[in-house]
Order: structure tokens, then C-alpha cells, then sequence
């Protein structure tokens, strides 16, 4: 069974930094892009970016509305997935998800919060 | 960056009511995908490829359409099937998201 379990959320200051995980089981890891999505309450799914397979060399895509201050990695020895977040702003304040390749396996999600 | 446009915000159907929601792209995508999420929970796939359901998804349920215009159906509206829906283009970076239809139950 596919699962996705994301980690790490919280209150942050704006300014600050955040790192997420999820952790991935039940399929080989490496096989598949990972994505991180983000949702602020109330409104629609925001893509961020992805990190690629290993067959596609393990780069990354992102989002322009948040390159340059996330990161996406991941540890294929672990099968964990990482999100990055610096310089936080209150409009990050939101729900992030990871997501399996074409997102059709969806973790629960985790609650980031940007405030003083 | 490619614009999803979803119509209506809302609505409310009638069990047994056909219904329609639309997805328009600002520049032509090759599929369009769909998702379903209730309140609390994370998105579920719904429709992969324009018109393929994803695995235990009700037949009442199609999707069609190609270029900037794709559909969601459903035949015979039930209230189980009260959701919000999304469309979600991979065709271009960055994936977007359409801004969603919140579907009621009457």
C-alpha cells in the first residue's frame, strides 16, 4: 500500500525557515517524481515543484512563485522527501502535501503557519 | 503560465440532476486531470487523461473535451458526489490548478 506521511509543520516567524518530510512507503522510491503541492485554506492547490526519478537524474522543476526560496530534495536511501521553505511570508501560511508522480497517491498533509 | 478557469464556483444539484463542470485553459493543454476534495481531507484523483477514472470512481462520472475546453459530468448527481472539484493541467510549467467548483447537494 502506497504511503505518503508529511512532517515538520508549525508557527514560524516570518523570515524564518521551515524544513518538511514525508516519508514514502510501499513502492520503489526512486521510480517515481515527488511533488510538493500547497493549499491555503479556503482556496485552490498550489503546485511548488517536483524532484525528478532516478532514471531523469533527480532534478527539479519549481513553481516562479517560490523559486529561489524552496528547495525540494530527497534521500532514496531513506525513501524521505524535503521541502526547504526560507524567508518565509505570511501568503506561505498554508497546508503542504506531498504527492507521487502524476499525483495520484496524496499524503494527509501538514500545516505551516507564517506569523508573529 | 497556463490559466485554469473552472465554471461555475458553485452550484447545487438534485439527486438524479445531470451536471456539468467546465475547465478552461488560456492556451491549448494535451489532458486535463481532475480532482475531488472534501472538506478535511486531501484531493483525491478523480479523472486522469481527460476521460480515464481513476480507480473506484463511479461510472456517473466522465470527462471530455481537448485544446482549452474539458468537462466534467456527472449523469445522475448524488450526494455522496457533493465536493469541491479541481482541474489540474501538467502540459506546461508550473502545473496549475483551476480555482475549483464547490458542488452542493439540494
Amino acid at each position: 500500500e502506497v504511503k505518503l506521511l508529511e512532517s515538520g509543520g508549525g508557527l514560524v516567524q516570518p523570515g524564518g525557515s521551515m524544513r518538511l518530510s514525508c516519508a514514502a512507503s510501499g513502492f520503489t522510491f526512486t521510480d517515481f517524481y515527488m511533488n510538493w503541492i500547497r493549499q491555503p485554506a479556503g482556496k485552490a492547490p498550489e503546485w511548488l515543484g517536483f524532484i525528478r526519478n532516478k532514471a531523469n537524474g533527480y532534478t527539479t522543476e519549481y513553481n516562479p512563485s517560490v523559486k529561489g526560496r524552496f528547495t525540494i530534495s530527497r534521500d532514496n536511501t531513506q525513501n524521505m522527501l524535503y521541502l526547504q521553505m526560507n524567508t518565509l511570508r505570511a501568503e506561505d501560511t498554508a497546508t503542504y502535501y506531498c504527492a507521487r508522480g502524476g499525483m495520484n497517491y496524496w499524503g494527509q498533509g501538514v500545516m505551516v503557519t507564517v506569523s508573529s | 503560465e497556463i490559466v485554469l478557469t473552472q465554471s461555475p464556483t458553485t452550484m447545487a444539484a438534485s439527486p438524479g440532476e445531470k451536471v456539468t463542470i467546465t475547465c478552461r485553459a488560456s492556451s491549448s493543454v494535451s489532458y486535463m486531470h481532475w480532482f475531488q476534495q472534501k472538506s478535511g481531507t486531501s484531493p483525491k484523483p478523480w479523472i486522469y487523461d481527460t476521460s480515464k477514472l481513476a480507480s473506484g470512481v463511479p461510472d456517473r462520472f466522465s470527462g471530455s473535451g481537448s485544446g482549452t475546453s474539458y468537462s466534467l459530468t456527472i449523469s445522475s448527481m448524488e450526494a455522496e458526489d457533493a465536493a469541491t472539484y479541481y482541474c489540474l493541467q501538467r502540459s506546461s510549467y508550473p502545473l496549475t490548478f483551476g480555482s475549483g467548483t464547490k458542488l452542493e447537494i439540494k
